[in-house]
């Protein structure tokens, strides 16, 4: 069974550039999940793709978008970014059903924005 | 609005030396408490999910209890490879798939 995975590990970009982080969900699994997670904070939810649409999103702005694929892996797109975006950047896959559900996170991507 | 408090921010223990951390929460419907480990600059473990109060999970040296407003995470006996920081979340049946975490709660074990 293969885990979640992201690539790529590191970035570095520069104050109003664009960014695409990519997560392959883990084997089974149809639900795609974000979360931004500042240094000694816990994650943040940003948003949940099924079935290749948002299935719920927390508190980000518009520039924070994504895509969910017929394998079910995903991007996280982030525009005009900002210094306080540099974050490590967490997927995490699930199966979406009635019972509440673990979800399993993939390594993340360290975002810094100078 | 749903909100989970950990405590302490972080935890110092010698080797054997058994202690618990606390998770406070506010939900809307629990659809399940989670924990996680987190070693630096790696993605959180997924540990135990609790959904309903008097549940109990173990995993080796680790135990998980809940309650209707809070949950334990016991360590008995820890070892340094224990070290970590412990994150704690929650689902509630307002926000379905989306998960609300605590900061943390960081934890050192000493040889």
């Amino acid at each position: 069974e293969t885990g979640v995975t992201q690539s790529p590990t590191h970035l570095i970009k520069t104050r109003g550039q664009q960014v695409t982080l990519r997560c392959s969900s883990q084997s089974g699994h149809n639900t795609v999940s974000w979360y931004q997670q500042a240094l000694g904070q816990g994650p943040q939810f940003i948003f949940q793709y099924y079935r290749e649409e948002e299935n719920g999103r927390g508190n980000f702005p518009p520039r924070f978008s994504g895509l969910q694929f017929p394998n079910y892996s995903s991007e996280l797109n982030v525009n005009a970014l900002e210094l306080d975006d540099s974050a490590l950047y967490l997927c995490a896959s699930s199966s979406l059903g009635v019972s509440s559900y673990e979800q399993y996170f993939g390594p993340g991507t360290r975002l810094t924005v100078t | 609005e749903d909100q989970v408090t950990q405590s302490p921010e972080a935890l110092r223990l010698q080797e054997g030396e058994s202690s618990s951390l606390n998770c406070s929460y506010t939900v809307s419907g629990l659809r399940g408490l989670f924990w996680y480990r987190q070693d630096p600059g790696k993605g959180p473990e997924f540990l135990f999910t609790l959904y309903s109060a008097g549940e109990e999970k173990e995993k080796e040296r680790l135990k998980a209890t809940l309650t209707k407003k809070e949950s334990f995470l016991h360590i008995t006996a820890p070892k340094p490879e224990d070290s970590a920081t412990y994150l704690c979340a929650v689902e509630g049946s307002s926000n379905t798939g989306k998960l609300i975490f605590g900061q943390g709660t960081t934890l050192q074990v000493k040889p």
